[in-house]
C-alpha cells in the first residue's frame, strides 16, 4: 500500500487556470513538503510544514498556496497557471533529521 | 542558500563495473546527507545516509564523507543493470529542509 498518496496522477490544465493537488501521508510523520521537478531544475524546494504550521518557503510566486486541512494532508494550490508551471509536483514526509519519503508525483501540464 | 553540485551528469558502467557519483556542498554547518535513487516514472527514495566523516557501506554501496572538503561520494560495486536510474545527493539544512542536487544519470550496460 502507498504509504503517500497523490492525487491526481496526471493533470492537464489550461493557462489561467487553478488546479489542486492532493497529498495525504499514513506514515505518521510530522513533517510535509511540497518539491518540484523539471527539466530545468529538478528536485527544487517548496514548501515545508510542521505540525500543519508553514516553516519555510521558497516559492516566489504567491500563486502556489499549500494547504494543511488535517496533519496528515497537504495539499497544493496553484492558481493562474502557466506553462512554465508544468512540471512533476512531488509531495514528501519526514520525521526530523531523517530522510524523507516521497508520494509518486503529480505530473501537470499546462497548455 | 545551501548549493550542491553533483558530477558526473551522466554516467555509463558496464555490467559488473564500478561506478561513482560526486557530490558538492557549499555551508560547512551541513551535518546530514543521503543519496536519493529514482527510477523512471517514480518518486526518488533513499537510499542511504551518512552523517559522520568517513566511509560507511551498505551492501553494494560505499558512501563517503569529507566535510572540510565539502564533499560527499557514492562507490556502486559490481553494478547491476537494476541500478540504472537517477541518483541525487541531498543535504540538509538547518530547518529540516532536503536541497538536493541537479542528479547523476546513470546506466549500466549488460
Amino acid at each position: 500500500d502507498p504509504k503517500i498518496i497523490q492525487k491526481p496522477k496526471y493533470l492537464v490544465a489550461v493557462t489561467g487556470s487553478e488546479k489542486i493537488l492532493i497529498c495525504e501521508q499514513y506514515l505518521g510523520h510530522n513533517a510535509m513538503y511540497w518539491y518540484r521537478q523539471s527539466a530545468k531544475k529538478p528536485l527544487e524546494f517548496m514548501f515545508s510544514y510542521s505540525y500543519q504550521k508553514l516553516m519555510d518557503n521558497q516559492t516566489a510566486s504567491s500563486r502556489f498556496q499549500p494547504q494543511s486541512s488535517k496533519k496528515n494532508h497537504l495539499d497544493l494550490q496553484i492558481t493562474a497557471l502557466k506553462p512554465d508551471d508544468s512540471a512533476t509536483y512531488f509531495c514528501a514526509s519526514s520525521h526530523r533529521n531523517s530522510d524523507y519519503t516521497f508520494g509518486s508525483g503529480t505530473r501537470l501540464l499546462v497548455i | 542558500q545551501q548549493k550542491v553540485q553533483q558530477s558526473p551528469e551522466s554516467l555509463i558502467v558496464p555490467e559488473g563495473g564500478m561506478a561513482s557519483l560526486n557530490c558538492t556542498f557549499s555551508d560547512r554547518n551541513s551535518q546530514y546527507f543521503w543519496w536519493y535513487r529514482q527510477h523512471s516514472g517514480e518518486g526518488p527514495k533513499a537510499l542511504m545516509s551518512i552523517f559522520s566523516n568517513g566511509d560507511k557501506k551498505e551492501g553494494r554501496f560505499t558512501a563517503h564523507l569529507n566535510k572540510a572538503s565539502l564533499h560527499v561520494s557514492l562507490h556502486i560495486k559490481d553494478s547491476q543493470p537494476s541500478d540504472s536510474a537517477l541518483y541525487f545527493c541531498a543535504v540538509m539544512s538547518n530547518y529540516n529542509v532536503l536541497y538536493f542536487g541537479s542528479g547523476t544519470k546513470l546506466t549500466v550496460e549488460p
